[in-house]
């Protein structure tokens, strides 16, 4: 049974740091693509990146450009998001998502609160 | 980038009635590398349909996605209870974007 489990999420005060992990089993995650994707608190999807199996990242939003870094360990079923340089409009839930001609399986979410 | 946008905002329907959502792309989607999602309150999103029209595993027949180019369709024949939430249309043909979103809701 494919499972993802976000963690890393929390409050932090604008220009700081999180790192978000997303621990995978139940699939051979070396096989797929896997893909970040946030949601403000009332609104809608936000894809922040994906990465290939072999770990290129491609960062959908222009606004996380340079600031985020997405990266995997096919080693230990792990997908990572280090967030830096924060700002208010980051507060949103992030999902950690398979990909698989669309995100087929999601996590729960973590929350990420950016405020003073 | 390519912006999706969704129509109608809210849907107001009755069980049993068929929803019509829009999704209409500011330029041409790649191979319909369309997908739509339905999201509860509180969840994760779930994917319905991926490359415009094919059901994604475990979803009813009741839905069926339409469309190509830069305009799309999900379809819900008859609507059950646990349908009403939000969908969302993705497109992943140049890099990924999202619709703003509709909401189903019973009236």
């Amino acid at each position: 049974q494919v499972h993802l489990v976000e963690s890393g999420g929390g409050l932090v005060k604008p220009g700081g740091s999180l790192r978000l992990s997303c621990a995978a089993s139940g699939f051979s995650f070396s096989d797929y693509y896997m893909t970040w994707i946030r949601q403000a608190p009332g609104k809608g999807l936000e894809c922040v990146s994906y990465i290939s199996q072999s770990g290129s990242p491609i960062y959908c939003a222009d606004s996380v450009k340079g600031r985020f870094t997405i990266s995997r360990d096919n080693a230990k079923n792990s997908l990572f998001l280090q967030l830096n340089s924060l700002r208010p409009e980051d507060t949103a839930v992030y999902y950690c998502a398979r990909w698989n001609a669309g995100a087929d399986y999601w996590g729960q979410g973590t929350l990420v609160t950016v405020s003073s | 980038e390519i912006v999706l946008t969704q129509s109608p905002g809210t849907l107001s329907l009755s069980p049993g009635e068929r929803a019509t959502l829009s999704c209409r792309a500011s330029q041409s989607v790649r191979s319909n590398y369309l997908a739509w999602y339905q999201q509860k309150p509180g969840q994760a999103p779930r994917v319905i349909i991926y490359d415009a029209s094919s059901r994604a595993t475990g979803i009813p027949d009741r839905f069926s996605g339409s469309g190509s180019g830069t305009d799309f369709t999900l379809t819900i024949s008859r609507l059950e209870p646990e349908d009403f939430a939000v969908y969302y249309c993705q497109q992943y043909g140049s890099s990924w974007t999202f619709g703003q979103g509709t909401k189903v809701e019973i009236k």
